[in-house]
């Protein structure tokens, strides 16, 4: 079946340094992808999603290429803020499948 | 604008006892999904359902677990007999009927259950 591998935490970085996040997917088809992070006593939010092949998602200055002759989906932010400190989901939908999520990834940045 | 609803929040319990977790979705979402995350693990699905049907219940414990959409309501997670294995955090999510962004879904905070 399908299933996301993302790299395990915690991570902890100083504020303005560069993450990377490794996410990789195994799926029978075409999935989507999607970074979901979840700050501390919240629910999941989408972060950013990449529909096909090469499709670079971006937002808050995180980005993630979809890259499918890798089946890797890594997430990069070349700052990092205190503010960015929460954990990170990497995901995959195929078809009318729910979403499947990897185990999550858990950012710390400090000052 | 209300997002993804969850009550309560936060839920103790006794081994033995029932555990009632409802959702309301989204205005304008049929579709509610239920995930649970247990202490430093990932997000697990559960069940997926639309308005008075279970759509994809693969997720879901053989036993004393069970899930509804009514037309009517909320969903509901209901959880009987709990055991300390319970003990997690359930989220619920909901997608539009149709459209939007394929697999896209919307979290609600979660219900924290805790089991003595």
């Amino acid at each position: 079946g399908n299933s996301v591998t993302q790299m395990e935490g915690p991570v902890t970085l100083s504020e303005e340094a560069f993450l990377t996040i490794n996410c990789t997917y195994t799926a029978t088809g075409y999935p989507s992808l999607f970074w979901y992070v979840q700050y501390p006593g919240e629910g999941l939010q989408l972060l950013l999603k990449a529909t096909k092949a090469d499709d670079k998602g971006s937002n808050k200055g995180f980005e993630a290429t979809y890259r499918k002759e890798t089946t890797s989906f890594h997430l990069e932010k070349g700052s990092v803020q205190v503010s960015d400190s929460a954990v990170y989901f990497c995901a995959l939908s195929e078809g009318n499948t729910p979403l499947v999520f990897g185990k999550g990834t858990r950012l710390s940045v400090i000052a | 604008n209300a997002g993804v609803m969850q009550n309560p929040r936060h839920l103790v319990r006794r081994r033995g006892q029932e555990a009632r977790l409802r959702c309301s979705p989204m205005k304008g979402h049929s579709h509610v999904y239920w995930y649970r995350q247990l202490p430093e693990e990932g997000l697990k699905f559960m069940v997926y359902l639309q308005k008075e049907n279970i759509i994809d219940e693969s997720g879901m414990p053989k036993e004393r677990f069970s899930a509804e959409f009514p037309k009517e309501g909320p969903s509901i997670l209901r959880i009987q007999q709990v055991v300390r294995g319970d003990s997690a955090a359930y989220f619920c999510a909901s997608s539009p009927a149709s459209g939007g962004s394929a697999g896209e879904l919307f979290f609600g905070e979660g219900s924290r259950l805790t089991v003595l």
